[in-house]
């Protein structure tokens, strides 16, 4: 299709859990980010793919975050144990000319 | 460090008038700019953009301008409308928009009042 999609909605999650956020590109796009949005503010960049490879993976803190962009399968974006501050936004955009982005995961940590 | 500024959290405007939404940038390395509006609850959607080879791109009732040497862009909207109350998202790529990450401002929510 035509749109970025993004699932689940909302997720909520108690401190210390896992967190699995799922990204469809559109079809065709070689290129996958992810961003966090903490607060309405800015868009922190967290990891970029080209097709089923890491491109640049300089925003992600390493030792929680992991994420994957494999063939025929949703990109996903996966927080081991969660933290308060992990409560966010996180949007993924595809890009095949310019970036589209999907409608976003509100993440939410108790 | 921030590398892309929006200095405006808000700007109000008259339907009718311009609104003039601004941006700076730290980075000499970014040549490509774009500007997105965003709902609440919505990703944020492409507007407008421009290459570092042009000082204007127009497109219907929205034109932006960069001023490289200011390392300055600005986003004029003629006329504003009520529908074009949102946040502004300016952000700015490297290397002629290749599949390099965008950086993003902080955002200006502007409110067109009717």
């Amino acid at each position: 299709g035509e749109e970025v999609a993004q699932t689940p909605k909302h997720l909520v999650r108690g401190e210390g859990q896992k967190a699995k956020l799922y990204c469809a590109p559109i079809k065709g796009h070689s290129y996958v980010f992810w961003y966090q949005q903490v607060l309405k503010n800015e868009f922190k960049f967290l990891i970029s793919f080209q097709n089923e490879n890491v491109f640049d993976e300089t925003g992600m803190p390493k030792e929680r975050f992991s994420a994957k962009c494999l063939p025929n399968s949703p990109c996903s974006l996966e927080i081991q144990a969660t933290k308060l501050e992990d409560s966010a936004v996180y949007f993924c955009a595809s890009r095949g000319g310019r970036w589209f982005f999907g409608p976003g995961t509100r993440l939410t940590v108790l | 460090d921030q590398q892309v500024k929006q200095n405006s959290p808000s700007l109000s405007v008259q339907e009718g008038r311009i609104s003039i939404l601004n941006c700076d940038y730290t980075n000499s390395m970014f040549d490509y700019f774009l500007w997105y509006k965003k709902y609440p609850a919505e990703g944020p959607t492409f507007l407008i953009s421009i290459s570092s080879i042009k000082d204007k791109n127009e497109d219907g009732r929205f034109t932006v301008f960069l001023n490289k040497s200011a390392k300055h862009l600005s986003l004029h909207i003629v006329p504003s409308q009520p529908g074009d109350s949102a946040v502004y998202f300016c952000a700015a790529s490297e290397s002629g928009g290749s599949n390099y990450k965008l950086t993003f401002g902080k955002g200006t929510l502007l409110t067109v009042n009717p």
